[in-house]
């Protein structure tokens, strides 16, 4: 089974863009109806950060709305996640969940992880 | 946001027991609870969706129930590959919410 790859920054300062991405790669055959972002952290657990379809319609958490854009490259089967003015509390490990079900709501598949340190 | 209350927070166990785990949902959110098993520096890897079906490859000792607020998760004949921390999440409403985390240990 294909796995995501995620790749981007890891050390940011206070203020900062926050820039991920996250791609399926050697298995074209896919139909990957949304992909999902959440992040992990000791203190609040796992956070739901937002979706984007495969048709581009998003979904975002609304303590994140004003600050996240998430967008979809069909064709390079690849996401990115941009987080503005980052503060500590968006230090986390920060994970990409592409879905094969239709409804977005299964999470078979599941990146790395992404260790994003906010620190002046 | 849904609010999903996990407990125990943690859980010792033995190979062989058969432990059960719940989350209760601040409102009705139907059968839509998943349940994740994290291990040390891992993803989440989904075991259950829709409140009971069991994920491709997911033992059979792994059983989900609930509907409405009230889900639970057993496992029977505990095995050692099954100590971790287990997740469940509400995937009815957005945004979708995660509960605290159940830590079954050794």
């Amino acid at each position: 089974q294909v796995l995501p790859e995620q790749w981007g920054t890891g050390l940011l300062k206070p203020s900062e863009t926050l820039s991920l991405s996250c791609g399926v790669f050697g298995d074209p055959s896919s139909i990957f109806y949304y992909w999902t972002w959440i992040r992990q952290t000791p203190g609040k657990g796992l956070e739901w950060i937002g979706q984007i379809s495969y048709v581009g319609t998003t979904n975002y958490n609304p303590s994140l709305s004003s600050r996240v854009a998430i967008s979809l490259d069909p064709s390079k089967f690849q996401v990115s996640l941009i987080l503005t003015s980052v503060t500590g509390a968006d230090t986390a490990t920060y994970y990409c969940a592409p879905s094969l079900d239709i409804t977005g709501t299964i999470l078979t598949l599941w990146g790395q992880g992404s260790q994003v340190s906010v620190s002046s | 946001d849904i609010q999903m209350t996990q407990s125990p927070k943690s859980l010792a166990a033995s190979v062989g027991d058969t432990v059960t785990i719940t989350c209760q949902a601040s409102q009705d959110i139907d059968v839509s609870v998943n349940w994740y098993l994290q291990k040390s520096g891992k993803p989440p890897q989904l075991l259950i969706y829709g409140g009971s079906f069991l994920d491709i490859g997911v033992p059979s000792r792994f059983s989900g129930s609930g509907s409405g607020t009230d889900f639970s998760l057993s496992i029977s004949s505990l095995k050692p590959e099954d100590f971790g921390t287990y997740f469940c999440q509400q995937s009815f409403f957005f945004p979708y919410t995660f509960g605290q985390g159940t830590a079954l240990q050794i």
